[in-house]
């Protein structure tokens, strides 16, 4: 069974610029939701997506954006970074809407606003 | 709004004993899950534990328990037999179980643990 892979593992940005993680979620895992994890803090919620449609969000701008694919795999864009949007960005990937199924994460992109 | 509070920042413990980790929770909701995960240095997050609010036993899942005291709002985690592995940051995280939308999981700061010989 394949876990949650991300890609890239690290990044480097200057500000201004747009930047895109990836995600493959687990397999037979069709809900997938991404945290933003700031040094010294636990994760943040930033969306969710479930069979291709965003289905909660949480404080975060509209540059905030994400998709998901017919294959459950799923994209997050942020643009116009900003220097505070140096993190961990973690993927994290469920079965359905069970609410008592964990997320399972993967390794993270750490990235980096110069 | 749910909100998750561990009040350890660092914790040590000697290699083969128990250590508690801390976690209080606050939430209006009636029905509500509480997980913890571990985070090595390489930044994934791997799941350890799960209670659901209305389970009547405490879980354990291995070396792991959970110390689920609901009307204190917390929900300790115990690591027995600790191991060199062991060392890392756990969060404690909680998912209201009634919302119709995303499920959501709010984490707490975290503890770093370090296992000592």
């Amino acid at each position: 069974e394949t876990g949650v892979t991300q890609s890239p593992t690290h990044l480097i940005k200057t500000r201004g610029q747009q930047v895109t993680l990836r995600c493959s979620s687990q397999s037979g895992h069709n809900t997938v939701s991404w945290y933003q994890q700031a040094l010294g803090q636990g994760p943040q919620f930033i969306f969710q997506y479930y069979r291709e449609e965003e289905n909660g969000r949480g404080n975060f701008p509209p540059r905030f954006s994400g998709l998901q694919f017919p294959n459950y795999s799923s994209e997050l864009n942020v643009n116009a970074l900003e220097l505070d949007d140096s993190a961990l960005y973690l993927c994290a990937s469920s079965p359905g809407q069970g609410r008592n199924q964990p997320q399972h994460f993967g390794d993270g992109t750490r990235l980096s606003i110069l | 709004a749910q909100k998750i509070t561990q009040t350890q920042p660092g914790m040590f413990v000697q290699e083969k004993e128990a250590v508690t980790l801390d976690c209080t929770y606050d939430t209006s909701d009636p029905s509500y899950g509480l997980f913890w995960y571990k985070q090595p240095s390489s930044g994934e997050m791997i799941f350890l534990i799960y209670q659901g609010s209305y389970d009547q036993q405490n879980a354990t899942e291995g070396r792991y328990s959970l110390n689920f005291q609901k009307a204190r709002k917390s929900a300790n985690l115990v690591i027995s037999a600790s191991q060199l592995g062991d060392s890392a940051m756990y969060f404690c995280a909680m998912r209201d179980l009634n919302t119709g939308t995303a499920s959501k999981l709010t984490f707490g700061t975290g503890t770093r643990l370090q296992v000592t010989l």
